[in-house]
């Protein structure tokens, strides 16, 4: 099985910051690679899908990047909204795992 | 709008059954792929099942294969997860998911779309 490691598994960080969070596989995934946003007692919300593809409707302050075992996300200018617990999921084959999360709280 | 609503979930005890049901709007369900992810309480994301557009390609999580099945009735617009020999460990909130773009064969294997979720207690 693919492993996803992320980091850090949490971070605080004030509006107007920038803010990068990793995710490294334990094997080359090329760019199946997917990030989601989830806020408390909400479903998880697809922000980037093929490592750097930002989904429709999300915000251009999000973006990512990275290809075979790296990866990132970032988010620009960090608004009030974004503060939320963040994963990465590989879409490279079964069994699909996700990372164990970055929790993006307020400074 | 693409909507997708979980139901069945609840409390029950060790080595008894549940099944969860899915109903999906606002799109050809019986052209994509659908999942089911689950959240134990306070924990991060745990992939379970995926089915195809029709129903004959089907894969699992190993810590469910041999007890979870999933399957779909498009006539309904609805997708199941038949959960047996429950664990305590099954305990967590399943959500369905559903693939992003129409695919004959295979799948992209992310999801776009969730519902938010049905509880499921396993517990004496």
């Amino acid at each position: 099985d693919i492993q996803m490691t992320q980091s850090p598994s949490s971070l605080s960080a004030s509006v107007g910051d920038r803010v990068t969070i990793t995710c490294r596989a334990s094997q080359n995934i090329d760019t199946y690679l997917n990030w989601y946003q989830q806020k408390p007692g909400k479903a998880p919300k697809l922000l980037i899908y093929a490592a750097s593809k930002v989904q429709s409707g999300v915000p251009s302050r999000f973006s990512g990047r990275g290809s075979g075992t790296d990866f990132t996300l970032t988010i620009n200018t960090l608004q009030p909204e974004d503060f939320a617990i963040y994963f990465c999921q590989h879409s490279h084959s079964v069994p699909l795992t996700f990372g164990g999360g970055t929790k993006v709280d307020m400074k | 709008q693409v909507q997708l609503v979980e139901s069945g979930g609840g409390v029950v005890q060790p080595g008894r059954s549940l099944r969860l049901s899915c109903t999906a709007s606002g799109f050809n369900f019986s052209s994509f792929g659908m999942h089911w992810v689950r959240q134990a309480p306070g924990k991060g994301l745990e992939w379970v099942a995926v089915i195809n557009f029709d129903g004959n390609d089907k894969y699992y999580t190993d810590s469910v294969k041999g007890r979870f099945t999933t399957s779909r009735d498009n006539s309904k617009s609805t997708l199941f997860l038949e959960m047996k020999s429950l664990r305590v460990e099954d305990t967590a909130l399943y959500y369905c998911a559903k693939e992003p773009w129409m695919i004959p064969l295979g799948f992209y294997y992310y999801m776009d779309v969730w519902g938010k979720g049905t509880p499921v207690t396993v517990s004496s």
